[in-house]
């Protein structure tokens, strides 16, 4: 299995324009995170997705963010219009219930920076 | 609402030396605690877990965790440090129920010296 798959790995944009990060899941995992990444804040929780269906959306900062997940094999995560404040490092997480093995498998994140 | 404390920023350890990276949490109803690494510029590998069972859980690595309910604490050892195990560890807990949400410690930086 190839993992969780984040595109792209780096994304480095101007203030106000939109930024879509895109996510690929482990085929057959139920559970997706969306996780933010900064030297201040540490790992936070974003949003987390079941069965493609947003869950908790309680750590989306602000309304500029907005995540989606049209099927059980891809997501993404918008910012409209980014800010210099945004950025961090964005991680996806998958992980699958039912099979003894909660714990979440991350993909290698991808660093945004926003100036 | 559950949380995960690792009170320690940083561990500082001679290679050789036993290592304890400390951890506790707060979640109602029976917890599944994890520890994952990341190294530099990388994503966070899965180290072990605790779901059920003894309380002694062994990992990858070498690393292993002890799970004490009565103080709610999940801390991660190791007997005996390698300088390649200086990296970022967390600890993280979900709920053993159907709302997965998989809340994260601040991370603490685990530094061997040789």
């Amino acid at each position: 299995d190839a993992g969780v798959i984040q595109s792209p790995r780096h994304e480095v944009t101007e203030m106000g324009q939109e930024v879509t990060l895109r996510c690929k899941p482990i085929s057959g995992h139920d559970y997706l995170f969306w996780y933010r990444q900064t030297m201040m804040r540490g790992l936070e929780l974003l949003i987390y997705f079941n069965n493609n269906v947003p869950i908790d959306d309680s750590g989306m900062p602000e309304d500029r963010f907005s995540a989606k997940m049209p099927n059980a094999s891809f997501s993404t995560l918008k910012i409209q219009p980014s800010e210099p404040r945004d950025s961090a490092v964005y991680f996806c997480a998958s992980s699958i219930t039912g099979t003894g093995r909660p714990e979440a498998f991350f993909g290698q994140g991808t660093r945004l920076t926003v100036v | 609402a559950q949380s995960v404390a690792q009170p320690e920023d940083q561990v500082n350890v001679a290679e050789g030396n036993p290592l304890t990276v400390k951890c506790t949490y707060s979640v109602s109803g029976n917890p599944y605690l994890f520890w994952y690494v990341q190294y530099p510029n990388r994503g966070l590998q899965f180290l072990l877990k605790y779901i059920t069972g003894d309380n002694l859980v062994k990992g990858s690595y070498g690393f292993e965790a002890e799970f004490n309910k009565s103080q709610t604490s999940f801390h991660l050892k190791k007997p005996s440090a390698l300088v390649s195990d200086s990296a970022l560890y967390f600890c993280a807990v979900r709920e053993g129920s159907n709302t997965g949400k998989l809340i994260f410690g601040q991370g603490t930086t685990l530094q061997v010296k040789p």
